[in-house]
């Protein structure tokens, strides 16, 4: 089964600080995802990488950077968090052969708080 | 454009009893369709795909949903819910003629709650 580990489950920040959300998968996927998740909102994109060194912006990139140095960690990072970037933080993968018919696996989310 | 639509935002449904949790889309070609659970404190995980072929898909944990051309829709249905059915449910569509491999809308949510 392919495993996708967000290290940290719950995270508290304070507004300015930079913070670091980490996510490894164990399958060799080329294609890695970073989503934030808020009620009413469902799942948005933050930014897709189709491989190493390689990223592309989402739909919400303002206040994200990200890095994917090797494959199996794709690494946001949140230069001054705000508090609007409170929020359920997934990651997800998807393998790239036949990459639009598969399904992605998630991680189980880190809950970031920023006070 | 491709979008998904989840009408409810909330399900209740008695344990034993069938259940139907709704997803229409709109994608200009033939559609990739999903369904994803989540439990509470949990990523999502993948229950079911449409992708070509027989418009009744089976899944995990006993579910299946079927694929309507005409109706645009893609309801996730289970003959029998149990409580631990209970969970938050995402359908997403793809359009693979078009837009980026990255893109994979997904729809609001939808609240299921099986009453005991």
């Amino acid at each position: 089964d392919v495993k996708v580990t967000q290290s940290s489950r719950y995270l508290v920040k304070r507004t300015g600080e930079k913070v670091f959300l980490e996510c490894v998968q164990d399958m060799d996927h080329e294609n890695m995802f970073w989503y934030r998740q808020d009620p009413g909102l469902g799942l948005r994109l933050i930014y897709f990488s189709y491989d190493v060194k390689m990223k592309e912006k989402g739909d919400i990139p303002e206040g994200y950077s990200v890095s994917r140095e090797k494959k199996e960690r794709f690494s946001p990072i949140l230069e001054s968090a705000s508090t609007n970037q409170t929020s359920m933080y997934l990651c997800a993968s998807r393998t790239l052969p036949g990459q639009e018919n598969q399904p992605q696996h998630f991680g189980d989310g880190t809950r970031l708080s920023i006070l | 454009a491709q979008s998904v639509a989840q009408p409810e935002d909330q399900v209740n449904v008695a344990e034993g009893n069938p259940l139907t949790v709704k997803c229409t889309y709109s994608v200009s070609g033939n559609p990739y369709l999903f369904w994803y659970v989540q439990y509470p404190n949990r990523g999502l995980q993948f229950l079911l795909k449409y992708i070509t072929g027989d418009n009744l898909v089976k899944g995990s944990y006993g579910f299946e949903a079927e694929f309507n051309k005409s109706q645009t829709s893609f309801h996730l249905k289970k003959p029998s819910a149990l409580v631990s059915d209970s969970a938050l449910y995402f359908c997403a569509v793809r359009d693979p003629l078009r837009g980026s491999a990255r893109h994979l809308p997904f729809g609001s949510g939808t609240q299921l709650t099986v009453l005991p």
